[in-house]
């Protein structure tokens, strides 16, 4: 069966301090990977989607930057975190799109950033 | 553009009544839909989906949403509430030419004992 895995569970970082959150995904080939944020109180927020290795997509501006350097490997990064940059980060995977394609996203547990 | 607006940010219901979160979708092709609940400091899980098959999908934990093409909806219920039913649901909508979920901004359900 198909895991999905986050880390860390919780980071406390200051401003302008870099960050790497990672998730991977076990038991499934080249899925599309997606990293989402929720802020409090707010919606989910997609921030950035991948159809395969090396191929990022981003959704908003924003100073975060993902990487995807192994098929089921999706990290997201900052090089300069801001106060805003806290909230709830969700990594998700689904299958690549076929004949049996329904789209649901499989989530991971997430990470919780508080920016300092 | 696509979007999803879920009516009621917070719903508080006593247990045993019947539990009815709405949700709205903006497109002019039925898209495939889904109802997910998370629990505090959790991921999200699937709670079911519509994928054009049945109009009344059946879900996990006793609930159950149907589609209704003329009315853009797909409101989730459940005939009693529970407490552990106590959790925040979203609504996602996706367009069969996409890859991308949009999520509707969540609804916070309260019961009460």
């Amino acid at each position: 069966s198909q895991t999905i895995h986050q880390w860390p569970a919780t980071l406390v970082q200051p401003v302008g301090s870099p960050l790497s959150l990672e998730c991977t995904v076990e038991g499934t080939s080249n899925p599309n990977l997606y990293w989402y944020r929720q802020a409090a109180g707010r919606g989910l927020q997609l921030l950035f989607y991948s159809v395969g290795i090396g191929q990022i997509s981003s959704e908003v501006p924003q100073n975060l930057s993902a990487s995807r350097p192994q098929d089921r490997q999706f990290i997201l990064s900052s090089k300069k975190l801001l106060l805003s940059d806290s909230g709830f980060y969700l990594c998700a995977w689904n299958e690549l799109a076929g004949t049996a394609y329904t789209g649901e996203l499989f989530f991971g547990e997430g990470s919780r950033l508080t920016v300092l | 553009a696509q979007s999803v607006t879920q009516l009621g940010s917070h719903v508080s219901v006593s247990e045993g009544a019947l539990v009815l979160l709405r949700c709205n979708y903006s497109s002019s092709v039925p898209p495939y839909l889904f109802w997910y609940v998370q629990y505090p400091n959790q991921g999200l899980q699937l709670l079911l989906k519509y994928t054009s098959a049945a109009t009344l999908v059946k879900g996990i934990n006793g609930f159950e949403a149907e589609f209704k093409k003329s009315e853009t909806s797909f409101h989730l219920t459940k005939p009693s509430a529970h407490m552990s039913d106590a959790a925040e649901y979203f609504c996602a909508s996706q367009m069969d030419s996409s890859y991308k979920l949009i999520f509707g901004s969540g609804t916070r359900l309260l019961v009460r004992p």
